[in-house]
């Protein structure tokens, strides 16, 4: 079973440029959930989806940050107008429900986003 | 917002040595799940726990879910160099909108051979 896949795995953007990332969640999954990540600092939530249905996107930027799960294909995060301080590790987390028990949160190995 | 505090940052411990890190909330979470994060990779799930006082073992991990909701700690006994890595707390409230984790800063674990 492929785990949760995400591409690319290192994105460099000058500022003011779209940064694009994508999540495949595991097979079976239809739950998607985004964490940003900065260096020596925990994950905190961004948004989350089910297919195409935003439930939850109060950790989410009002301005410039937009997510989307197709009913076919991946979810993708969408940052426009990228700055500096986008810079971090995006992870894509996927579950088989919309909560516990048994509908555990898998990590894909995140896109690292640098902003020049 | 909810905040999970783990400390210390970092540990070093000897090879074979057991260690046990602790985390707490100022709030209730319904769910607390454990996980370990290598250079570079993202977090990958160690032990999920859904009710308090309970004790659930995976391995020569031991982690507990505390009776007052608001902490839980983790153990790992015998380590190996293969535990190197950052450990991170996770809390949950619930299903749906509730889903979302709040995550500890993680606690860097390193082993000396």
């Amino acid at each position: 079973n492929a785990g949760v896949m995400q591409n690319p795995r290192h994105l460099v953007r000058r500022r003011g440029q779209e940064a694009r990332l994508r999540c495949s969640p595991m097979k079976g999954h239809s739950h998607v959930y985004w964490y940003r990540q900065l260096p020596e600092e925990g994950l905190k939530f961004m948004v989350y989806l089910q297919k195409e249905n935003i439930i939850d996107e109060s950790g989410m930027p009002k301005e410039r940050f937009s997510a989307e799960f197709p009913k076919e294909g991946p979810s993708i995060l969408r940052i426009q107008q990228v700055v500096r301080g986008d810079s971090a590790a995006y992870f894509c987390a996927s579950s088989s429900g919309p909560g516990p028990p048994g509908a555990e949160q898998f990590f894909g190995p995140g896109t690292r986003l640098t902003v020049l | 917002g909810q905040q999970l505090n783990q400390s210390p940052q970092s540990m070093f411990i000897q090879e074979g040595e057991d260690v046990s890190m602790n985390c707490t909330s100022s709030s209730i979470f319904n769910t607390w799940l454990w996980y370990k994060q290598d250079p570079g990779e993202g977090p990958v799930l160690l032990i999920a726990l859904y009710k308090a006082g309970e004790l659930t073992s995976n391995g020569r991990l031991t982690a507990q879910f505390g009776i007052t909701r608001k902490d839980s700690f983790l153990n790992i006994s015998a380590s190996i160099p293969s535990d190197v890595g950052i450990y991170f707390c996770a809390g949950q409230l619930g299903a749906g909108a509730n889903s979302k984790l709040t995550f500890g800063k993680g606690i860097t674990l390193s082993v000396r051979p």
